[in-house]
C-alpha cells in the first residue's frame, strides 16, 4: 500500500539550531515533492517544491533534499526562530491512474523552537 | 485579496442536517481540490476538479457527499444528513497548470462541528 511517513512526534529544538524533518514514502513515484507550513486553525502554506530530477533546493533559511532511491526527503530550517514553530507537511505530486496529478499529504511534523 | 476564499469559516450543525461549503479559487486556476483534515492528521484528499469536470472522488466519501464546480469557477461541497464523524476542517485548494499540480494555494478552511 502507499504510505507517506513523517515523524508524528513533535520536534523540539533550541533557537538558532538547525531543524531537520524527514519524509519517507513507499509505493509512490512522485514527479514533485512539496513542503507546506500549517499554523493552528489555518490552511497550509506552500514553502518549497523539488522535482524528481533535483537533489537539493534552497530558499532563504530553508533547504530540501530529495533522494528518489531512498524514497526520502529531508527538510532543513537553519538558524531556527520561535516564529518557525508550526506543523510542516510533506506532499507528493504524482500522476495517478486517472491520468492527472494528485497531491497527497503526510501527517505532518510539529516543530517547536524554544527561545 | 485575490487568494482562495472559503465560506463559511465555521459551521455548527445538528446531526442529520445538511451543510454546504463554498470555495472561490484564484480566478485563473483551472484545478480545484477539496481536502478534509481532522486534529493531528494531514489533509486527506476528497475530490478534484479540472475546470468543471470532477475527475476523482475519494472512496472515503460516502454518497452523502457531493461536490460541484459549475462553469469551472467556484465550487460547492455539500454534506447531507451530517454525522458526528463528519466534524473536521474542510480545505479547498487551487492550482494552475497542465502538468504536475505544482504549488497548491489553500483557503483558510471551513470548520464543521456536528453536535
Amino acid at each position: 500500500s502507499q504510505k507517506i511517513e513523517q515523524n508524528s512526534e513533535a520536534l523540539n529544538i533550541q533557537e538558532g539550531k538547525t531543524a531537520t524533518l524527514t519524509c519517507n514514502y513507499t509505493n509512490y513515484s512522485p514527479a514533485y515533492l512539496q513542503w507546506y507550513r500549517q499554523d493552528p486553525g489555518r490552511g497550509p502554506v506552500f514553502l518549497l517544491l523539488i522535482r524528481e530530477n533535483e537533489k537539493e533546493k534552497r530558499k532563504e533559511r530553508l533547504k530540501v533534499t530529495f533522494d528518489t532511491t531512498l524514497k526520502q526527503s529531508l527538510f532543513h530550517i537553519t538558524a531556527s526562530q520561535p516564529a518557525d514553530s508550526a506543523t510542516y507537511l510533506c506532499a507528493l505530486d504524482q500522476m495517478n491512474s486517472g491520468g492527472y496529478q494528485k497531491v497527497t499529504f503526510g501527517i505532518g511534523t510539529k516543530l517547536q523552537v524554544i527561545p | 485579496d485575490t487568494g482562495v476564499s472559503q465560506d463559511p469559516r465555521h459551521k455548527i450543525t445538528k446531526r442529520g442536517q445538511n451543510v454546504t461549503f463554498r470555495c472561490d479559487p484564484i480566478s485563473e486556476h483551472n484545478r480545484l481540490y477539496w481536502y478534509r483534515q481532522t486534529l493531528g492528521q494531514g489533509p486527506e484528499f476528497l475530490t478534484y476538479f479540472q475546470n468543471e469536470a470532477q475527475l476523482e472522488k475519494s472512496r472515503l466519501l460516502s454518497d452523502r457527499f457531493s461536490a460541484e464546480r459549475p462553469k469551472g469557477s467556484f465550487s460547492t461541497l455539500e454534506i447531507q444528513r451530517t454525522e458526528q464523524g463528519d466534524s473536521a476542517m474542510y480545505l479547498c485548494a487551487s492550482s494552475l497548470g497542465g502538468g504536475p499540480a505544482g504549488e497548491l494555494f489553500f483557503g483558510e478552511g471551513s470548520r464543521l462541528t456536528v453536535l
